[in-house]
């Protein structure tokens, strides 16, 4: 069965780049999500979309910001980014009321 | 406090034996429940969700829901070397998937040969 699909999987950047995250939701999920894990940490949720607009928005940094496109990927951009940006970012699509499943993940190292 | 608690472990059990993976949360409000498998450095897999009280069962899985204790549980029986991993409490305030999902920091579950 077709998953999630993240790309990048590995991106290094220096500090006050920019990045950008791209993921391909499971076909016909309507509700993407994104989540930052930093080492030994538990996934914090970001933000998510919903049939292309904002549903919900969680602890993500003004440097940052997201978009849902009419093929229903998503794109995470992140600016002058941070040595403590650097973490795995996931993301994870639903459809209705089913659960979310997760990518593997990008691994962003900012030197 | 956080919201969704667990036991970070490590919970060691000798291979085909039952483990039991326990989580608490403090939204009464809580609506959907879930537990996720996460190899290290790999991303979390869904392994059970649960949305009612009571017992839901999948194969050697067992979720286990008590809303009015706010616990929820996970049981894995006949336990393999290949079940070691962390293991993740998701809760969801909202119904079904619709809202974001706040983790636990996961607990080790490692399986003795």
């Amino acid at each position: 069965a077709a998953g999630v699909i993240q790309s990048p999987r590995h991106l290094i950047k220096e500090k006050r780049e920019t990045a950008t995250l791209k993921c391909y939701p499971i076909p016909r999920h309507d509700t993407v999500y994104w989540y930052q894990q930093g080492p030994g940490q538990d996934p914090q949720f970001l933000i998510s979309f919903y049939e292309k607009m904002q549903s919900d928005k969680g602890s993500i940094p003004d440097r940052f910001s997201a978009q849902q496109f009419s093929d229903y990927h998503s794109e995470l951009n992140m600016s002058s980014l941070e040595l403590g940006d650097s973490a795995l970012y996931f993301c994870a699509s639903s459809f209705g009321q089913g659960p979310q499943h997760f990518g593997d993940g990008t691994r962003l190292s900012i030197l | 406090q956080k919201e969704v608690e667990q036991n970070s472990g490590p919970l060691s059990v000798p291979e085909g034996a039952i483990a039991s993976l326990n989580c608490t949360y403090s939204d009464r409000g809580s609506q959907s429940f879930f537990w996720y498998r996460q190899y290290s450095g790999k991303s979390p897999e869904l392994i059970m969700f649960i949305y009612s009280n009571g017992d839901k069962e999948d194969g050697r899985f067992t979720a286990q829901l008590n809303k009015a204790s706010q616990y929820v549980s996970l049981l894995i029986r006949d336990s393999q070397p290949s079940d070691s991993a962390t293991y993740l409490c998701a809760v969801n305030r909202k119904g079904g998937s619709q809202g974001n999902l706040i983790f636990g920091k996961g607990t080790k579950l490692s399986v003795k040969p």
